[in-house]
């Protein structure tokens, strides 16, 4: 089983519309939860960490739920620029002391306008 | 801000060849990161490095070699490279004392390794 999984997509929408997107870690043991954002053949950029309590910036909301291991984004009023893959990831500490990132594939997004 | 660079950003090889990918940071971050990226599998991780000179597998070490006697570089290395290792290469960097701590890793462009 993978250790975090998205759906693929693609997601293609329209200017303004609202998307969420989901995904689901499998190791209990996982620490920190973030979302990421990569453009075409760039490199991925972190986009928000996620909090047990929901966070928001912006346009975008983040929510974890560590009981189902579930994690979700929302963007609200999507933008053109918004259109992108969206990375889940997730953190966990090891062995050694080092910060490791589990990566989902990546949910893309097309807004359409 | 020169960031974390990778070179080169595209290289083209044979099986059986040795390839040599660089990856430089001037941010002096300890931690440092080699992931490859393919189809259907996301990012997933090679080596990592917590300092200089110490360096540990990840999740797909098999094939590859790491080094790091200066703390701005890490280069990874194919020993003898195979069709199988065709695929993106981003080496990342994380500072446990900055800002969202050693879990906020930043990426380099990326190299994109086609082996032939």
């Amino acid at each position: 089983r993978k250790e975090v999984e998205q759906d693929p997509g693609p997601f293609n929408v329209p200017e303004g519309a609202t998307v969420a997107f989901n995904c689901t870690y499998s190791n209990s043991a996982s620490q920190s939860f973030f979302w990421y954002r990569q453009d075409c053949r760039k490199e991925p950029k972190l986009l928000m960490s996620v909090y047990s309590s929901g966070n928001e910036d912006g346009r975008f909301t983040a929510q974890l739920n560590r009981a189902s291991q579930y994690i979700s984004l929302l963007i609200r009023d999507s933008k053109l620029s918004d259109s992108a893959t969206y990375l889940c990831v997730v953190n966990r500490v090891a062995e050694t002391g080092a910060n490791n990132l589990f990566f989902g594939t990546g949910t893309r997004l097309t807004v359409i306008p | 801000d020169a960031g974390i660079t990778q070179s080169p950003r595209y290289k083209i090889t044979e099986t059986g060849r040795q390839v040599t990918l660089m990856c430089h940071q001037t941010w002096s971050h300890s931690y440092m990161f080699w992931y490859r990226q393919d189809l259907g599998h996301g990012l997933r991780l090679i080596y990592y490095s917590a300092a200089a000179d110490i360096t540990d597998k990840g999740e797909v070490p098999d094939g590859y070699v790491v080094s790091r006697s200066k703390t701005e570089n890490f280069p990874l290395t194919l020993e003898s490279a195979t069709r199988s290792q065709t695929s993106v290469y981003f080496c990342a960097s994380s500072d446990p004392n900055g800002r969202g701590g050693a879990r906020t890793q930043y990426f380099g462009p990326g190299t994109r390794l086609t082996v032939l």
